[in-house]
């Protein structure tokens, strides 16, 4: 299995909805990332997870809440979001060994905030 | 800093052409890694390839070459005879460390569009 798996697909949300964002990997990597991903701008980093351990948050507004629950899995959940989140966010996943560790990305949930 | 500049906004080729997208990095380590990726419309970031810093061999696959160059702190991408599939957008990253963990340092991007 040599891919990463996000759902749902499309995701539209009002501002005081709570939702998650799930992915998953099954390449036995042990570093997972959020990215954010604006239209016509290169993905930037949201969170870094590395032995299911938070390991870089840039700075990401609390409304945004990372889970690592075991090595395959990484959900992001969403609460009281803003207009301005609406976006591609996309998943990520790589070996932690320097010389392997291109990020495989999945093909991201497009989230529409109302 | 870490930085990674593709100057190259948009190209537009036709069919069959050579296209060349353009990749200068910026950075304190001495050793790195360096990626490139496709993003065609439906979203997904495909890996294409990964290079390290110690090794300058310029690399082949299919269509596809690359071109690695350390004295310019290139890392340019030729496909040859372009075809309507390889319209996408295209990311050069640079990884870096920060803390116990790696993180990417991506280009702007290159949208490419070949036309029939």
């Amino acid at each position: 299995d040599t891919e990463v798996t996000q759902t749902p697909k499309h995701l539209v949300m009002g501002m005081t909805n709570k939702k998650s964002l799930k992915c998953e990997q099954h390449m036995g990597h042990r570093a997972m990332y959020w990215y954010k991903q604006k239209a016509k701008k290169p993905p930037e980093l949201m969170f870094v997870y590395s032995y299911e351990k938070l390991s870089i948050n840039e700075s990401v507004p609390s409304r945004f809440s990372p889970e690592c629950p075991n090595s395959s899995l990484l959900n992001l959940h969403l609460h009281a979001l803003q207009p301005e989140d609406s976006a591609l966010y996309l998943c990520a996943s790589s070996f932690v060994v320097r010389d392997q560790n291109e990020q495989f990305f999945g093909p991201g949930t497009r989230l529409t905030v109302l | 800093a870490q930085k990674v500049t593709q100057a190259q906004t948009e190209i537009s080729v036709v069919e069959k052409e050579d296209v060349t997208l353009d990749c200068v990095y910026e950075t304190r380590d001495t050793t790195y890694y360096l990626f490139w990726y496709k993003q065609p419309p439906s979203g997904e970031l495909v890996f294409l390839i990964r290079r390290n810093s110690f090794d300058e061999q310029n690399e082949i696959s299919g269509r596809y070459s690359w071109n690695f160059q350390k004295s310019t702190s290139s890392f340019n991408f030729t496909i040859t005879a372009s075809q309507v599939v390889d319209s996408a957008v295209y990311f050069c990253a640079l990884r870096t460390r920060q803390g116990g963990s790696e993180k990417l340092v991506f280009g702007k991007g290159t949208k490419l569009t070949v036309n029939p």
